[in-house]
């Protein structure tokens, strides 16, 4: 089935620890992204990518790192994690960046402790 | 600068009809979108509007005007399926999207 496969689905992590979430597509989409959703908040763009080989901030970026080697792999990294980047993490995909519809992972779910 | 705003909850009776309210600001726009998130999955997308009026989806409709800054998503016929978070989001000059925080819609029988 087409789509975006996160990985993993959950995880509990210490502080300090480093992290990878990994999102991978099938739909040779351009665009790609990672978002956290937080209660109360709306989903919060961390990094982007419009095309394999290069890589944007979003709103928020601090602590978070992003690769784009290819078209299908966009793998978000926590170098040293912290209680505060407990969140839902989700990457979403887009054909092109002025496209409009999103399609998502079923995303991560992130404790640190 | 820019913001979006949206209802934090609504509640309506199966059967009936609900109107989600989505207000923003922006100097670029470049659409609206609506998405819908039931709890503990990820949002899937429902509409996009990116000229003035209404556009209609079977059960679902969704309006927009520029001029206003002004969005709203209707839902018909509402069904206990129909109970799920809906975000509004619209698209900046840079193509990237701003999400409001979404509105909890309770469908009571």
């Amino acid at each position: 089935i087409a789509g975006i496969t996160q990985a993993p689905t959950s995880q509990i992590l210490a502080a300090g620890r480093r992290m990878t979430l990994r999102c991978t597509q099938d739909m040779r989409h351009n665009a790609m992204y990672w978002y956290r959703q937080d209660l109360g908040l709306g989903l919060r763009l961390i990094h982007y990518s419009n095309t394999a080989g290069t890589t944007g901030k979003g709103e928020v970026p601090d602590g978070y790192s992003v690769s784009r080697a290819n078209t299908d792999d966009f793998p978000l990294t926590l170098a040293s994690a912290v209680p505060s980047q407990t969140s839902v993490y989700f990457c979403a995909s887009m054909e092109r960046e002025e496209a409009g519809e999103l399609f998502f992972g079923e995303g991560s779910r992130l404790t640190v402790l | 600068g820019q913001n979006i705003d949206q209802p934090t909850e609504m509640t309506a009776t199966e059967g009936a009809i609900v109107q989600i309210n989505c207000t923003y600001q922006t100097s670029g726009f470049n659409g609206l979108f609506w998405y819908q998130q039931h709890a503990g999955e990820a949002p899937t997308f429902l509409s996009y509007n990116v000229l003035d009026g209404l556009e209609e989806k079977g059960r679902f409709s969704s309006f927009l005007s520029r001029s206003k800054g002004y969005s709203y998503l209707l839902l018909k016929e509402l069904q206990m399926k129909d109970s799920a978070s809906y975000l509004c989001a619209f698209m900046d000059s840079n193509y990237q999207l701003i999400w409001g925080a979404g509105t909890k819609l309770i469908i009571k029988p």
